[in-house]
C-alpha cells in the first residue's frame, strides 16, 4: 500500500481557500486517493476521492498532479466549522474489504 | 434516515468486566467496521465484516470479538476489559464494491479503570 505524507498542522484565515497537500510518491497506477476529515470528538467524514482527474463536489476540490505523486485538497472558502484533522488515504481498487488505513493527518485550524 | 448509530455513547468498566458495543446502520450497507482511536492518534481497524454472518480481523483485533448476525448490526465485544482498551470506538459502514467511502457513527467513549 502506498504511504502518504502530510504536514502535521496548518492555519487558514476564515473565508480564504485552504490548500492541504499530500505526498504519495509510491502510489501505484490503479490506486485511488481518498480524503476524510474528523472534526473534534466526532466520527470521520468522507470528503472526496479521485484516481487521475481532478474532482470537485459540494465540499471540496481534489487536484492530483499529472505524475500522481502528490495531491491537494482545496476547501474554497474555509469556515470555522472546517477546523478538523484531514486525512489523505491511498487505497487500491477492488475488494480489499474496503479497509481504510488512517495516518496522522493534518490538523487544520481556521482562524477568524 | 439515522445513518450509523452506536450504543452506548459512554461507558466506564472495571478491569476484567465484559461489555458489548452495538452498531446499527440503516443504509443497507454490506460492509461494516470497528475502529479504535487513542488520544492524539489516527483510527486503527479492529475487526470488519463484508456481509451478514462474516467477520475478519483488522490491524488490532486482540482482546475483541465481533458478530454480524444481522446485516444492519455489528457487535463488538470485550470479554475481559483491560486499561489498554480505554479508547474511543467508532463504527462505520460502507457499500463495498471496491469503494472506500465509509459512513461513521458518533463514537463510544470507553474508560477501563
Amino acid at each position: 500500500d502506498a504511504k502518504t505524507t502530510q504536514p502535521p498542522s496548518m492555519d487558514c484565515a476564515e473565508g480564504r481557500a485552504a490548500n492541504l497537500p499530500c505526498n504519495h510518491s509510491t502510489i501505484s497506477g490503479n490506486e485511488y486517493v481518498y480524503w476524510y476529515r474528523q472534526i473534534h470528538s466526532q466520527g470521520p467524514q468522507y470528503i472526496i476521492h479521485g484516481l487521475k482527474n481532478n474532482e470537485t463536489n459540494e465540499m471540496a476540490s481534489l487536484i492530483i498532479t499529472e505524475d500522481r505523486k502528490s495531491s491537494t485538497l482545496i476547501l474554497p472558502h474555509a469556515t470555522l466549522r472546517d477546523t478538523a484533522v484531514y486525512y489523505c488515504i491511498v487505497r487500491p481498487p477492488g475488494n480489499q474489504g474496503g479497509k481504510l488505513i488512517f495516518g496522522q493527518g493534518t490538523e487544520l485550524s481556521v482562524k477568524p | 434516515n439515522a445513518g450509523v448509530t452506536q450504543t452506548p455513547k459512554f461507558r466506564v468498566l472495571k478491569t476484567g468486566q465484559s461489555m458489548t458495543l452495538l452498531c446499527a446502520q440503516d443504509m443497507n450497507h454490506e460492509y461494516m467496521y470497528w475502529y479504535r482511536q487513542d488520544p492524539g492518534m489516527g483510527l486503527r481497524l479492529i475487526h470488519y465484516s463484508v456481509g451478514e454472518g462474516t467477520t475478519a480481523k483488522g490491524e488490532v483485533p486482540d482482546g475483541y470479538n465481533v458478530s454480524r448476525l444481522k446485516k444492519q448490526n455489528f457487535l463488538l465485544g470485550l470479554e475481559s476489559a483491560a486499561p489498554s482498551q480505554t479508547s474511543v470506538y467508532f463504527c462505520a459502514s460502507g457499500s463495498g464494491r471496491g469503494s472506500y467511502e465509509q459512513y461513521f457513527g458518533p463514537g463510544t467513549r470507553l474508560t477501563v479503570t
